[in-house]
């Protein structure tokens, strides 16, 4: 299984400021993802986070907002920009290693982020 | 993404008894993933289940999926304390994302 680590594990911000939260995956991994899980709900899909190309992001959720970076087949970030307490959720990154060989996917800690 | 939908959103049993999960789903799939949330943390990766497989066990673990149906059941036998958590289903296709189900909240008592 894969030992994915973020940073930070939680934060608690003002309103206007932004926040980059790093993922961390223990080998290169083909596929990494970004979701969202606002209080007391499901996760929902932020982006698919590509190597070396622009993320590809779901409906609702905007680069402006949500940029992301993948520098390597190791790490991610994902910054939320201009925050508002709507914004406090759990983010979570997850990875898939090979599609060809496994389907299983598998998720960081989380960053807990309250926005005041 | 669609959603999938679980039942019941929440469960109470004591330990020892078994505990019953079920997920719909709406979309083509070609894997359904359980996860295990404990208290808002990260996601732990219980089983997975490939659209031609019927049944899996994994200790106390069993997961059926009837694709005909679009439905998959999560059971843990002899559940213990330790198992009160969030647990949701996922469904998926081989290099996307996965879709989530709502969960089901599972209290184990002792």
């Amino acid at each position: 299984s894969a030992v994915i680590s973020q940073k930070p594990s939680r934060d608690i911000c003002q309103r206007g400021t932004s926040l980059t939260i790093q993922c961390q995956v223990d080998s290169q991994v083909t596929m990494m993802f970004w979701y969202r899980q606002q209080p007391g709900q499901s996760l929902t899909l932020i982006a698919t986070a590509n190597q070396g190309s622009e993320a590809t992001y779901e409906s609702g959720f905007v680069i402006d907002k949500f940029p992301i970076s993948r520098p390597n087949l190791t790490f991610s970030t994902l910054t939320v920009s201009n925050m508002s307490p709507e914004d406090s959720s759990i983010y979570l990154c997850s990875v898939e290693y090979d599609s060809q060989t496994t389907d299983t996917q598998y998720f960081g800690p989380g960053t807990r982020l309250t926005v005041l | 993404s669609q959603q999938g939908e679980e039942d019941p959103q929440a469960l109470s049993i004591q330990e020892g008894e078994n505990a019953t999960m079920n997920c719909s789903y709406k979309t083509s799939i070609n894997n359904l993933q359980w996860y295990r949330q404990n208290s808002g943390r990260g996601l732990v990766h219980l089983i997975l289940i490939r659209s031609n497989e019927r049944e899996k066990h994994s200790g106390r673990l069993r997961v059926t999926l009837d694709t005909s149906k679009k439905s998959s059941s999560l059971l843990i036998t002899a559940s213990r304390a330790a198992d009160t958590a969030s647990y949701f289903c996922a469904t998926g296709l081989s290099g996307y994302a996965l879709n989530f189900g709502k969960g089901t909240s599972l209290l184990v008592t002792p």
